[in-house]
């Protein structure tokens, strides 16, 4: 079964300095994996996706995430954290699809990332 | 455009109220979904639509009756909810994937903030 496990569930940084959320992933299959932010009482935004082509993904605002087979990880970084990072942000990876074809979305327990002046 | 709108953003209703939420997307997708968010917590998918029909329903009580008027609107209709379904609902839409090309995105809207007195 797809599991996501995020390993932190919460990450404080100094603004200007870099950001690390770190995500370990089970699949059986070649899995799809993304990133969400939401920032608080808003809806969920996608940072990033994976989805097998180059294994480093480049998002928005700076985000950037890796995809390492051999390790199972899809870690979150960015150079220089921004006050506006401060959020939560969640891991997902992809289900098998049913006899539908739909995928649900197997999310990690989510980081929540304070950013200090 | 993408763009998935919801109204209300905040409803507050009394256990016997029936009241609806509505999502609308014009992105040209044929899955949408309904998820679920209590605070601190990723969403729990509660319902999806696959070209209008419902394909996917997580044991939803019936309190919360789905239902998808065309392509590009999605309703929930809620009746004799109680306290512990307050939340905040979420909507996303995405366009469905043939075969193994892997899910695509779901694009979400910033959801309703549900209080149940």
């Amino acid at each position: 079964a797809q599991s996501v496990t995020q390993l932190d569930s919460h990450v404080s940084v100094s603004e200007g300095t870099p950001v690390l959320l770190r995500c370990n992933y089970s699949s059986s299959y070649s899995p799809s994996l993304f990133w969400y932010v939401q920032h608080p009482n808003k809806g969920l935004q996608l940072l990033l996706k994976y989805t097998s082509a180059a294994t480093l993904v480049k998002g928005i605002n700076g985000f950037e995430a890796e995809f390492k087979k051999s390790e199972t990880s899809f870690h979150l970084t960015k150079p220089s954290a921004h006050m506006s990072d401060a959020a939560e942000y969640f891991c997902v990876v992809s289900d098998i699809p049913n006899a539908g074809n739909n995928r649900k979305l197997i999310w990690g327990l989510g980081t929540s990332l304070g950013v200090n002046p | 455009d993408t763009e998935v709108t919801q109204t209300p953003k905040h409803l507050v209703m009394g256990m016997t109220n029936k009241k609806s939420l509505k999502c609308e997307q014009h992105m040209g997708h044929r899955a949408m979904y309904w998820y679920k968010q209590k605070a601190k917590k990723p969403p729990e998918l509660m319902f999806v639509y696959s070209y209008e029909k419902l394909s996917i329903n997580e044991s939803v009580p019936s309190r919360f009756s789905p239902e998808c008027p065309n392509s590009s609107l999605l309703n929930l209709h809620l009746h004799a909810l109680q306290p512990e379904d307050s939340a905040l609902y979420l909507c996303a839409s995405s366009r469905i994937r043939s075969g193994t090309k892997g899910p695509d995105t779901q694009y979400f809207g910033p959801g309703t903030r549900l209080t149940v007195l």
